[in-house]
């Protein structure tokens, strides 16, 4: 089955500093990466997502890029708040159908003021 | 209109309780999703239901573990003799015709 590596498990950084997450993933059949955002009692939240057909993409502050042949993607958060503060994770699946996503162990960001 | 939601939000339980979480996904999607998220981890998938049907429920940890989703709608997660093992956030999301997965709050159980 997929494995999904996600580094660092911890970041810190200072207000306006940029953060970079990485994931590896295993499986070459996957084919869709969405990143979600995790706050404090609260469910996942989808940020931004990627398709294999695609090497990068952004919104706003955020951007992800994939590169398949290493099979690792990663996100990336410009100009960072204290808002962005939460636990991001990662995941991998194969689109369409009964997919089912692997997600990594999620990366705590701290962002401060 | 509203996001999924899942009640109770927290339940404490005595080991060997039964206990019975309810999601309830946005009105019209089709598939719903079950997944386990231990403390400091990502969710773990459990099962998965197309509208009434359960498709996949190779991510239940035992024959202790049993979800339902009788109309299509409404999913209940029913774990029977709780263990301490088995706490932890469980998480309902659900999502349309695309990739996109909505989840809950989550209900955060505790067995004692």
């Amino acid at each position: 089955g997929e494995n999904v590596e996600q580094h660092p498990s911890t970041l810190s950084v200072q207000e306006g500093d940029s953060a970079v997450i990485k994931c590896t993933y295993s499986d070459s059949a996957s084919n869709y990466f969405p990143w979600y955002k995790q706050e404090l009692g609260k469910g996942p939240q989808l940020i931004i997502d990627i398709r294999s057909n695609v090497g990068e993409k952004k919104d706003q502050r955020i951007a992800v890029t994939l590169n398949k042949t290493a099979k690792h993607f990663s996100l990336h958060i410009t100009e960072t708040q204290p808002e962005d503060s939460a636990v991001y994770f990662c995941a991998a699946s194969i689109s369409g159908g009964s997919y089912i996503p692997t997600f990594g162990r999620g990366t705590s960001l701290i962002v401060h003021p | 209109g509203a996001g999924v939601s899942q009640s109770p939000r927290y339940k404490v339980a005595k080991r060997g309780q039964d206990v019975a979480l309810r999601c309830d996904p946005i009105s019209g999607h089709v598939s719903l999703f079950w997944y386990q998220q231990a403390l400091g981890q990502g969710p773990e998938f459990l099962t998965y239901f197309q509208n009434e049907a359960q498709l996949d429920k190779s991510g239940l940890p035992s024959d202790r573990f049993f979800a339902e989703r009788p109309e299509g709608s409404v999913s209940t997660l029913k774990i029977q003799r709780t263990q301490q093992e088995d706490s932890a956030v469980y998480l309902c999301a659900s999502s349309g015709y695309t990739d996109t997965q909505y989840f809950g709050p989550g209900t955060r159980l505790t067995v004692l």
